[in-house]
């Protein structure tokens, strides 16, 4: 089973909403992933979660906060966005951070 | 910098026809070397991938890829292409750490 979840699947929020979205993985994998994803673009590295530590922040703006709050699960706190932030977020996950990633279905995001 | 190339952002052929989609990464060192689908609206789902042993990698959907070393490359080929083989195709590289580098998307058309 290589199943990654995400929820939910849509998700329309204004500038001054907080909303949080959801992974979820039972393969007993150790590394989970946050990626961004605009029309026509391949997807952009956000954070790195490996062993439940982040490992990896790739200079995203603090209105993006990311929790793990165990190996199976990874949150992805929204506050205060941009119109400009709209967009498919994708959560993935591998063995470690050294193999294979498995993405889940992801998160189309509208902020108004 | 380490880098992917995807020649061709977009490619259209014929039911029935090769698919032929080019992949080349630039470095000395060999990276491990992957090959996603995009189906429209939905995430990212595993093609193939090489990481070590034989060349030539066979995936789901018909798909198999080469790696040639000497070459620099991970082509994706198909013999006959299907009508729901129409999709965007990523390849991607990693070298480690927990960052997989993207290529810029290859969007496959496939007439009947």
């Amino acid at each position: 089973d290589t199943e990654v979840t995400q929820t939910p699947k849509h998700l329309v929020m204004g500038m001054t909403n907080k909303k949080s979205l959801k992974c979820e993985q039972h393969m007993g994998h150790r590394a989970m992933y946050w990626y961004k994803q605009k029309a026509k673009k391949p997807p952009e590295l956000m954070f790195v979660y490996s062993y439940e530590k982040l490992s990896i922040n790739e200079s995203v703006p603090s209105r993006f906060s990311p929790e793990c709050p165990n190996s199976s699960l990874l949150n992805l706190h929204l506050h205060a966005l941009q119109p400009e932030d709209s967009a498919l977020y994708l959560c993935a996950s591998s063995q470690d951070g050294q193999e294979t990633q498995y993405f889940g279905p992801g998160t189309r995001l509208l902020v108004l | 910098a380490q880098s992917v190339t995807q020649l061709g952002s977009h490619v259209s052929v014929s039911e029935g026809a090769l698919v032929l989609l080019r992949c080349n990464y630039s470095s000395s060192v060999p990276p491990y070397l992957f090959w996603y689908v995009q189906y429209p609206n939905q995430g990212l789902q595993l093609l193939l991938k090489y990481t070590t042993g034989a060349t030539l990698v066979k995936g789901i959907n018909g798909f198999e890829a080469e790696f040639k070393k000497s070459e620099t490359s991970f082509h994706l080929t198909k013999p006959s292409a299907h009508m729901s083989d129409a999709a965007e195709y990523f390849c991607a590289v990693t070298w480690g750490g927990g960052k997989l580098i993207f290529g810029q998307g290859t969007e496959l058309s496939v007439k009947p």
